[in-house]
């Protein structure tokens, strides 16, 4: 059984502080790995993408791979309100469906 | 472009009865993809299409689900007879030749409750 793993959280920072998500992923076939974010009541969006080991930087966020321990982070830098929501976590191999983690929700309080 | 057009966003049915969901991809994406979200969990695939043909759906109820994606364009989920624990958001998903790159675009979803 192919999984993702989350932990479900809830993960509250400050505002500004760097929020750190974390997921773990067991089949070790899996080549792209995906976070999206999930506001309540609305559909997940994609916010990075990232395919080789090490740090992939995108604005505010980082996502970092590391396949060897089968791990994968998104790092918030300057946490806002508005970060506030559920983080999903997803892996696929080239051709298959993604599959998603339970999500880890995050609070940001100002 | 166009999103991902999913139609109803909202339904209620009692138990044992049947519904249907709608989804139009996005025009030229190949893939389209059913999952099905419960309150507090991940999305959970429940049926990969590319073009009109199916992929993978080892993860639909086959007893009581249907889908079918006629012609490669739009799609219908069909459930009959729903279950109380049917009730979950339906996601539609579709994605292009460059899914690497690009992950899946989704729709607004159709939340379904069965009382």
């Amino acid at each position: 059984q192919k999984e993702v793993e989350q932990n479900s959280g809830p993960l509250s920072v400050p505002e500004g502080a760097i929020a750190s998500l974390n997921c773990t992923y067991s089949d070790r076939g899996s080549q792209s790995f995906f976070w999206y974010r999930q506001y309540s009541g609305k559909s997940p969006e994609l916010i990075m993408s990232i395919y080789s080991n090490g740090d992939k930087e995108d604005g505010r966020f980082t996502a970092q791979l590391n396949k060897a321990s089968q791990y994968v982070s998104l790092l918030i830098r300057d946490s806002q309100p508005s970060d506030s929501a559920t983080y999903l976590c997803a892996a696929n191999q080239a051709g298959t469906a993604l599959i998603f983690g339970k999500g880890t929700t995050l609070s940001v309080s100002s | 472009e166009a999103g991902v057009a999913q139609s109803p966003r909202y339904k209620i049915i009692e138990k044992r009865q049947s519904v249907a969901f709608w989804c139009n991809p996005i025009s030229g994406h190949a893939t389209l993809y059913w999952y099905q979200q419960i309150l507090g969990q991940g999305p959970k695939l429940l049926i990969q299409f590319q073009n009109n043909g199916v992929v993978d759906d080892s993860q639909l109820p086959k007893d009581r689900f249907s889908a079918e994606r006629l012609k490669g364009v739009d799609s219908t989920l069909k459930i009959q007879p729903a279950k109380l624990e049917d009730s979950a958001v339906y996601l539609c998903a579709s994605s292009s030749g460059q899914f690497r790159n690009y992950g899946y675009t989704f729709g607004s979803g159709t939340r379904l409750t069965v009382v």
